[in-house]
């Protein structure tokens, strides 16, 4: 399997900017995560999906952010608009079950690194 | 307030000496705790996991130890190589107290040196 994918890697926008982050989970995990890491508060959850159904959205930071994952193969993360303090690497992780322990641990992407001047 | 904390931003160690990393968690729910190690570039990979019904477990140079009363928790890395330099998380879960998520905390840069 190519493991999760993510597009872009990179991303650098004008402040006011629509973003738009995809994944591409593992095939057959039915747990879709997206985090942000920053320097000040680490790996944050923003929200996760069990079988395309959004279950927890409370780490997302304001109504400007906002995630789909209208199937199994695909979820997006978009912010609008965009503003310099949402310049962080975000990660996109899927899971067979909750990842939550050792013997079904998430997978994560490789991370888009989002620059917003 | 972060649940789970890990107080040493980074850590610099010698190579084929012991590096330990540690972790704090405020949280009475987390019952499962869990290491992911991190490249530049790349995304997080699971290392180790412990139980809160055990207080050890180990995986090849890598050692997890867990103290329940101080919701504490060290990861010892024996001898230490090079290619473990990287960025290490420290996350917490419940898996009988039901508590749904995962919480990361904000990571310990590890060095070795040569």
């Amino acid at each position: 399997d190519a493991g999760v994918i993510q597009s872009p890697r990179h991303e650098v926008t004008e402040m006011g900017q629509e973003v738009t982050l995809r994944c591409k989970p593992i095939s057959g995990h039915d747990y879709l995560f997206w985090y942000r890491q920053t320097m000040m508060r680490g790996l944050e959850l923003l929200i996760y999906f069990n079988n395309n159904v959004p279950i927890d959205d409370s780490g997302m930071p304001e109504d400007r952010f906002s995630a789909k994952m209208p199937n199994a193969s695909f979820s997006t993360l978009k912010i609008q608009p965009s503003e310099p303090r949402d310049s962080a690497v975000y990660f996109c992780a899927s899971s067979i079950l909750g990842g939550r322990r050792g013997t079904d641990t998430q997978y994560f992407g490789p991370g888009t690194r989002l620059t917003v001047l | 307030d972060q649940q789970v904390k890990q107080n040493s931003p980074s850590l610099s160690v010698q190579e084929g000496r012991i590096s330990i990393l540690n972790c704090d968690y405020t949280n009475s729910m987390f019952d499962y705790f869990l290491w992911y190690k991190k490249y530049p570039a790349e995304g997080p990979t699971f290392l180790i996991s412990i139980s809160s019904i055990k207080d050890k477990n180990e995986d090849g140079r890598f050692t997890v130890f867990l103290n329940k009363s101080a919701k504490h928790l060290s990861l010892h890395i024996v001898p230490s190589q090079p290619g473990d330099s990287a960025v290490y998380f420290c996350a917490a879960s419940g898996l009988k107290t039901s508590y749904d998520k995962v919480i990361f905390g904000p990571g310990t840069s590890l060095s070795v040196i040569p």
